[in-house]
């Protein structure tokens, strides 16, 4: 079967770093994709990989390792308004998205 | 309009009822998606569509049913609700029907099935 695994919940300070880890097990791979929701709201596109490696923007970045079937997102200098959940998705082999059931990140003061 | 828009926001529904939630997107996205959110599962999908005139079935497609008469309107009907179909509906759409396009997403349907 096809899975996706993330933590459900992570709990960080403002100002700090947090990284949030995906593991996926799919038939093929055609990308790797990072959203952000917040409570309520749609999800939104944050980041993209489908070549192994770190994609910066701004104060998030996403890698990739296919070898081992594993991303991050890092998130630097959070701050309140990254409160939120943050969902993986895999593009599996008939490119279609796989979703991860996403983490809640709460940032405290 | 600006993308993508669903309607109704909200619903509650007797099971037994046929509901049509509505997903009107005006990028020209040549494709479309409906999905259900679940608390503690991932988004699931339910139906897609590629190009107007195309549809097909995503991982759970029992109950439901789409139709893409053209480029905009993806419109998913449920002909017969039961409870279990209780969920938040998410319609996106993305340029292309491949999983290396960025999916945009409405603002969701919350349905309530009694």
């Amino acid at each position: 079967g096809q899975n996706i695994d993330q933590p459900t919940e992570m709990t960080a300070t403002e100002g700090a770093i947090v990284q949030i880890n995906c593991t996926y097990q799919t038939s093929g791979f055609n990308g790797l994709f990072w959203y952000q929701q917040h409570a309520g709201e749609a999800p939104t596109f944050l980041s993209y990989n489908v070549l192994d490696g770190l994609e910066e923007k701004g104060r998030f970045s996403s890698f990739l390792s296919r070898s081992k079937g594993y991303s991050y997102l890092l998130l630097k200098e959070l701050q309140m308004k990254d409160s939120a959940s943050y969902l993986c998705a895999v593009g599996d082999s008939n490119y279609q998205l796989i979703w991860g059931a996403g983490t809640k990140l709460i940032i405290k003061p | 309009i600006a993308g993508i828009t669903q309607a109704p926001t909200s619903q509650i529904l007797a099971a037994g009822r046929r509901m049509t939630l509505r997903c009107t997107q005006d990028m020209r996205h040549n494709a479309m998606y409906w999905y259900r959110q679940d608390l503690g599962l991932g988004l699931r999908l339910i139906h897609y569509s590629n190009t107007a005139g195309t549809t097909g079935k995503g991982e759970v497609p029992d109950g439901y049913s789409v139709s893409r008469a053209n480029t905009d309107d993806f419109p998913l009907t449920l002909a017969s609700a039961v409870p279990s179909q209780t969920s938040v509906y998410f319609c996106a759409s993305s340029d292309h029907g491949d999983s290396y396009n960025e999916q945009f997403f409405g603002p969701g349907t919350r349905l309530t099935v009694l």
